[in-house]
């Protein structure tokens, strides 16, 4: 079962703009998400997170935001750059057993 | 500090034979995982390992497959025999988790992977 589901297989923009990724989730349970970040040959890196007891977390160029009611959450990043070219996955847990659920990521592509 | 580190990060076998993944996690990281991650999807828990328990097996085809944590460090994943369709990437993961790593955190880190093609 998807629990984590991420539509958008990919999304390109322009250097300096800003890029969304979108994820929605089905388990009300989960009161934990992620993203990460995952360059070719490279294991994924932690880019940010939200409880689920707030509806925004801003991190640099980095904001991630929570809407517990649509179980939507969407990362922006602004600016973007080159250097932001990547796949990243949207990720969902519950309590505290660290048991994550991923989605199938987005390839961000930022032209020069 | 260095991060999680996998070997080998390539491996290609026939199928039938056996394979063995290594993971070393973060000094100090109580949880170690092992996730599988096929073309175009986000990574599936294989196993997770709280010390040297294995706390979540329920993902683990258990009829091929083997993982052991014995001293609750490194950690190996076996597969044995393979199969064309086990061709993937294996990561593997660390945290620090528990009241040690406080509540809301437990952040995994993941490493390089093993790319692994059965022909």
């Amino acid at each position: 079962d998807q629990q984590v589901k991420q539509n958008s297989p990919s999304l390109s923009v322009q250097e300096g703009r800003i890029s969304i990724l979108n994820c929605d989730y089905t388990n009300s349970m989960f009161d934990y998400f992620l993203w990460y970040k995952k360059y070719p040959a490279e294991g994924p890196t932690f880019l940010i997170s939200i409880s689920s007891i707030k509806d925004k977390n801003e991190d640099g160029r980095f904001t991630v935001f929570l809407n517990k009611s649509a179980k939507h959450l969407s990362l922006h990043i602004v600016p973007s750059q080159p250097g932001d070219s990547a796949v990243y996955f949207c990720a969902a847990r519950r309590g505290n057993n660290n048991d994550m659920r991923f989605g199938a990521g987005t390839r961000l592509t930022v032209k020069p | 500090e260095a991060g999680v580190v996998q070997s080998p990060r390539y491996k290609i076998i026939e199928k039938k034979q056996p394979v063995a993944f290594w993971c070393n996690p973060i000094s100090g990281h109580n949880t170690l995982y092992w996730y599988l991650q096929n073309l175009g999807q986000g990574p599936e828990l294989l196993i997770r390992y709280e010390n040297e328990e294995a706390v979540d097996d329920s993902q683990l085809p258990k009829d091929r497959f083997s993982a052991e944590r014995l001293k609750g460090v490194d950690s190996t994943l076996k597969i044995q025999p393979a199969e064309l369709g086990d061709s993937a990437v294996y990561l593997c993961a660390s945290s620090l988790t528990g009241l040690a790593g406080g509540l809301g955190t437990d952040t995994q880190y993941f490493g390089p992977g093993t790319r692994l093609t059965v022909l």
